[in-house]
């Protein structure tokens, strides 16, 4: 079975810090790694995904994440944030593309100035 | 292109009563999910349809929790009778039939059963 473990679940930063949130998973088989942001009020945006190729993914407003196998890890980092990233973030993974995410319980990112 | 949309986006109800959400993918996906996040836990998966049939519908609780997909385009959850512990945020997410599959989510719809 699969799951994923992020291990913070509150990160306070200042603007214009960096940040990095922390994801682990578990599986016995290849997965597709997934970061979503949730800001208040709204539903869950994709910011990036792995899927194969090169471990180290681009997604929107500034995020990467480095997918690292022999840690199974998959972090999001932002080298510096903004008021506007103050949300809810959370890391997903699925074994087959196209079936259920597992989530982990997500990390409240919270921008101050 | 619309998104996914939900309704109601709130809804507070007794326990015993019965509730029906509705998820309306966006024109086209094929495939309609949804998830459920019970205050301080992580969001669940409950089922997957793909067009108007069932794929995976391992994570639905109970039998107390339905879910339709009329002639494929939008899903109704209903929820009878419902319990305390159905309280929580429930999601809907569509994607298109072609790789990678991405899943676009709505903006849930909160449940609060008193």
């Amino acid at each position: 079975a699969q799951s994923v473990t992020q291990l913070d679940s509150q990160v306070p930063v200042f603007e214009e810090a960096p940040v990095e949130l922390r994801c682990n998973y578990s599986s016995s088989v290849s997965v597709y790694l997934f970061w979503y942001v949730q800001y208040p009020n709204q539903g869950l945006q994709l910011l990036l995904k792995y899927l194969s190729g090169s471990t180290l993914v681009k997604g929107i407003n500034g995020f990467e994440a480095e997918f690292n196998k022999s840690q199974t890890s998959f972090h999001l980092r932002k080298p510096s944030v903004h008021i506007s990233d103050t949300a809810e973030y959370f890391c997903a993974v699925n074994g087959q593309a196209g079936t259920a995410l597992i989530f982990g319980k997500g990390t409240t990112l919270s921008v101050s100035s | 292109e619309a998104g996914v949309t939900q309704f109601p986006s709130h809804s507070v109800i007794e326990k015993g009563q019965t509730v029906t959400l509705r998820c309306d993918p966006i024109s086209g996906h094929d495939n309609l999910y949804w998830y459920r996040r019970v205050m301080g836990k992580e969001i669940k998966f409950l089922l997957h349809f793909v067009k108007e049939s069932k794929q995976d519908e391992s994570g639905m609780p109970n039998n107390r929790f339905l879910a339709e997909r009329t002639g494929g385009t939008y899903s109704t959850l209903k929820v009878q009778p419902a319990e305390l512990e159905d309280s929580g945020v429930y999601f809907c997410a569509s994607s298109p039939a072609v790789f990678p599959y991405e899943q676009y989510f709505g903006p849930g719809t909160r449940l609060t059963v008193t």
